[in-house]
């Protein structure tokens, strides 16, 4: 079955603590992204992918690092996490391919609490 | 720069009324545009979308078409469903060099029976 897989679904922490949250696909896409979801601004985006080895920043890239080491797999690491973190994380992926269309696949999400 | 505006929610309605959310947006050149749905507890996931001006996107009894004269991209329905309740995203997709996506803030429909 075509998916894209996060983890951990939910988690709480406490500030400072570095943490990360897994994402993979199982669908060979080339493009791959990380969205925070929050109370009426929708989602927004905080690292993208086009590529093994790179990365680009989106529009709320502070506080937040990403690693594209295989295709498969897309990590984003908070260093440091602060309680404006908090919020519900998405993974998505495409094929990145000229001319798709840019379907995007999303994975469950991660509900993140920083304490 | 590219944004996207849609109706604010939550939008009630009884079941089988005509559903009608909002979703206008600026881009340059010809962006890709989707609706995507989110149901409670889970992911986002694609309902339907248009490549070019005058395309009509349609799924599940959803239809969207292309307006580039008005650049709209409105999501209808005839006839909603309990199930349909959900919350609803709008969002476009520029290709220049790099991929990105621009999502509106999303619209919660609630159905009731």
């Amino acid at each position: 079955e075509a998916q894209v897989t996060q983890n951990p679904r939910y988690l709480i922490t406490v500030t400072g603590k570095k943490l990360t949250v897994t994402c993979s696909q199982n669908m060979n896409h080339e493009y791959m992204s990380w969205y925070r979801q929050d109370p009426g601004l929708g989602l927004r985006q905080i690292y993208y992918s086009m590529n093994v080895e790179v990365t680009d920043k989106g529009d709320v890239p502070e506080g937040y690092k990403v690693s594209r080491k295989e295709k498969r797999n897309f990590p984003l690491i908070l260093e440091s996490p602060s309680p404006n973190q908090t919020s519900l994380y998405f993974c998505a992926s495409s094929t990145g391919l000229a001319g798709d269309t840019g379907e995007l696949f999303f994975g469950e999400g991660s509900r993140l609490t920083v304490l | 720069g590219n944004s996207v505006t849609q109706m604010e929610g939550p939008v009630t309605l009884s079941e089988e009324a005509f559903l009608t959310i909002n979703c206008t947006y600026t881009a340059t050149g010809y962006p890709s545009l989707f609706w995507y749905v989110q149901y409670p507890g889970e992911g986002l996931q694609l309902l339907l979308k248009a490549t070019k001006a005058d395309d009509k996107g349609s799924n599940k009894g959803f239809e969207a078409t292309y307006r580039k004269e008005t650049t709209s991209f409105h999501l209808e329905k005839g006839s909603v469903q309990v199930s349909d309740s959900a919350v609803y995203f709008c969002a476009l997709m520029r290709a220049t060099g790099t991929y990105k996506y621009i999502f509106g803030t999303g619209t919660r429909l609630k159905v009731l029976a």
